[in-house]
């Protein structure tokens, strides 16, 4: 398996435009976590989904945040509008069944706001 | 709820030297405890995990970590550390039937030569 897939890698976009990052779970996997992290706040989880549907989105920092999963093998999130504030590592993560097998990681989105 | 605790923001060590992380959770029952690491510029990989059994788990790249339920504590431990494991430290405890983990803080691990 080619692992959790993230993309793009790196992002710069200027304020006040739309950003859409992306992942692709472990084929099999029915946990999806988007997670943010900083240099201040360390790392923060921000949404998950288990079986394409969101159950805990209290993370989200504000509306101007969004996650869509439309199916299993494939999650976006999406800042609207963006602000230089939201300039981090955006990971998802994913995993299969309960908490006992971890999380598997993709490389991060590192994203720029200027 | 379940909390992980990394008291140690910041460890240096001399390459060579061994080396210990600590790691505190608070959950009621027996959780799931896991240790992670990230390289910079990179995700987090797993090292080891524990939900059962033998209480020293092994891991990659040396690593071993001890569940000790009195203390409730899952400290990490390396006998000899290499300049490569310079990376920050993730420990995780997850709970039961629920998908999500918690992380703690993290430690920073600086080795000099």
């Amino acid at each position: 398996d080619a692992g959790v897939i993230q993309s793009p890698r790196h992002e710069v976009t200027e304020m006040g435009q739309e950003v859409t990052l992306r992942c692709k779970p472990i084929s099999g996997h029915d946990y999806l976590f988007w997670y943010r992290q900083t240099m201040m706040r360390g790392l923060e989880l921000l949404i998950y989904f288990n079986n394409n549907v969101p159950i805990d989105d209290s993370g989200m920092p504000e509306d101007r945040f969004s996650a869509k999963m439309p199916n299993a093998s494939f999650s976006t999130l999406k800042i609207q509008p963006s602000e230089p504030r939201d300039s981090a590592v955006y990971f998802c993560a994913s995993s299969f069944r309960d908490s006992k097998n971890g999380y598997t990681f993709g490389s991060g989105t590192r994203l720029t706001v200027v | 709820a379940q909390s992980v605790t990394q008291p140690d923001i910041h460890i240096t060590v001399s390459e060579g030297a061994s080396l210990e992380l600590r790691c505190n959770y608070s959950y009621g029952a027996t959780p799931y405890l896991f240790w992670y690491v990230q390289s910079p510029g990179q995700g987090l990989q797993l090292l080891l995990k524990y939900f059962s059994g033998d209480t020293l788990v092994q891991g990659i790249k040396g690593f071993e970590a001890e569940f000790k339920r009195s203390q409730s504590s899952f400290n990490l431990r390396k006998p000899s550390v290499h300049w490569s494991d310079a990376a920050e430290y993730f420990c995780a405890v997850g709970a039961g039937s629920y998908g999500k983990l918690t992380f703690g803080q993290g430690t920073i691990l600086t080795v000099h030569p």
